[in-house]
């Protein structure tokens, strides 16, 4: 039973528009969650994360919003840039300190 | 420092054979992860060692998987015999913190391994 779940495995949004990835969780005891970027050959980099203690966190382009009381997260990107292409892997801080992740969903940005 | 280093990037071998695939973490880090990502199973956590120490192995899938770490600052995730199915993208990834610190994970490039 997947306990974080990221739904679309792809998603393909214009240039200069907002990206928007979503992510769904089963345990209400998660209290942080991450999100990884990552490029084809190389490994997941840390992209931005988010405490539950809050329902947003922003970094440049990047905006993570948390709604607790739907398990649901999603990571805004603003505008989109072709460099933004990558596979995203949203993650969710369990018992013993292990990420549960997410499938992962692959950003295409259309130029 | 040069981020988390693992060797060799790519390994071809035939079936039966051992593998071993190694890992250096980001210095001063206590925190060493071995995962594998297929694209059937996506990105799953085999281990973790905590000050060298293995913490969980639940996720390793066979005894067929070993996993060592001798000092702070190498590892080894040994396959023996290997099997086509283990065929993936095997990473290693290490952080400072404990439970309670959120402290980001570091990935390695992966070593992509091809078991024939």
């Amino acid at each position: 039973d997947q306990q974080v779940k990221q739904n679309s495995p792809s998603l393909s949004v214009q240039e200069g528009r907002i990206s928007i990835l979503n992510c769904d969780y089963t345990n209400s005891m998660f209290d942080y969650f991450l999100w990884y970027k990552k490029y084809p050959a190389e490994g997941p980099t840390f992209l931005i994360s988010i405490s539950s203690i809050k329902d947003k966190n922003e970094d440049g382009r990047f905006t993570v919003f948390l709604n607790k009381s739907a398990k649901h997260l999603s990571l805004h990107i603003v505008p989109s840039q072709p460099g933004d292409s990558a596979v995203y892997f949203c993650a969710a801080i369990g018992s013993n300190y292990q990420l549960i992740w997410g499938a992962g969903t692959k950003l295409i940005i259309k130029p | 420092d040069a981020g988390v280093i693992q060797s060799p990037r790519h390994e071809v071998t035939e079936m039966g054979q051992e593998v071993t695939l190694r890992c250096k973490p980001i210095s001063g880090h206590d925190y060493l992860f071995w995962y594998r990502q297929t694209m059937m199973r996506g990105l799953e956590l085999l281990i973790y060692f905590n000050n060298n120490v293995p913490i969980d192995d639940s996720g390793m899938p066979e005894d067929r998987f070993s996993a060592k770490m001798p000092n702070a600052s190498f590892s080894t995730l040994k396959i023996q015999p290997s099997e086509p199915r283990d065929s993936a993208v095997y990473f290693c990834a290490s952080s400072i913190g404990g439970k309670g610190l959120q402290e980001t994970q570091y990935f390695g490039p992966g070593t992509r391994l091809l078991v024939l």
